[in-house]
């Protein structure tokens, strides 16, 4: 146990459906990381945020967004879904900027 | 750019026998680096990590990497495999600084025969 975790474990939604994935970090963990991982694309980072702000942006679409939250919990919001978002989303922390991260069991989306 | 290139999308050993995973990346700087391991169905476990320091890092599980600059490697070994150690493989690399991403690799399938 990583002490990760997310929400909920699986998802199952129609194609231009919003849903809202929820991660909690370890307890004194400042940064998280989301990724999304599909057998096309492999692992690939979306989003990081510190204490609250946004702080690296890689291949997140205009139709997902994420927040980070003062009790440090972040919620990744995924919008107009298609059948190509289908993938697990995986959370991560650290307790600074950098450092090994530390995985929570993914949440998996499945767009029909 | 920084990647990660794991030329072997899937490995069978036996179980007991020797095992090594390649890793190679390219970075302009001393990376971090890590490996990380999937069972089917899970999140990722961190298996062992290299920032700076001795190039032969131990991590848990019985698993150890080296760390080779001259030829922009990261291998993980494990000299006798177990059956519970079929699973998914992940080399990544880690910028560090202010934006602490991971880039990784498409991954190893690692299967025991018994």
């Amino acid at each position: 146990d990583s002490g990760v975790t997310q929400t909920p474990k699986h998802l199952i939604t129609a194609t231009g459906q919003r849903v809202t994935l929820r991660c909690s970090p370890r307890s004194g963990d400042l940064s998280v990381y989301w990724y999304q991982q599909s057998l096309d694309q492999g692992l690939q980072f979306l989003i990081q945020y510190y204490n609250g702000e946004e702080r690296a942006k890689g291949n997140i679409l205009e139709r997902f967004s994420a927040q980070q939250f003062p009790d440090l919990h972040s919620e990744l919001n995924l919008s107009s879904l298609e059948l190509g978002d289908s993938a697990l989303y995986f959370c991560a922390s650290t307790a600074g900027l950098a450092g090994e991260q530390y995985f929570g069991p993914g949440t998996r989306l499945t767009v029909t | 750019a920084q990647s990660v290139t794991q030329p072997d999308i899937h490995i069978t050993v036996s179980e007991g026998a020797s095992l090594e995973l390649r890793c190679n990346y390219s970075y302009g700087a001393t990376p971090y680096l890590f490996w990380y391991v999937q069972s089917p169905g899970q999140g990722l476990q961190l298996l062992l990590k290299y920032f700076s320091g001795d190039t032969l890092v131990q991590g848990i599980k019985g698993f150890e990497a080296e760390f080779k600059r001259s030829q922009s490697s990261f291998n993980l070994r494990k000299p006798s495999v177990h059956w519970s150690d079929a699973a998914e493989y992940f080399c990544a690399v880690g910028r560090g600084g202010s934006q602490g991403n991971l880039i990784f690799g498409k991954g190893t399938k690692l299967s025991v025969k018994p």
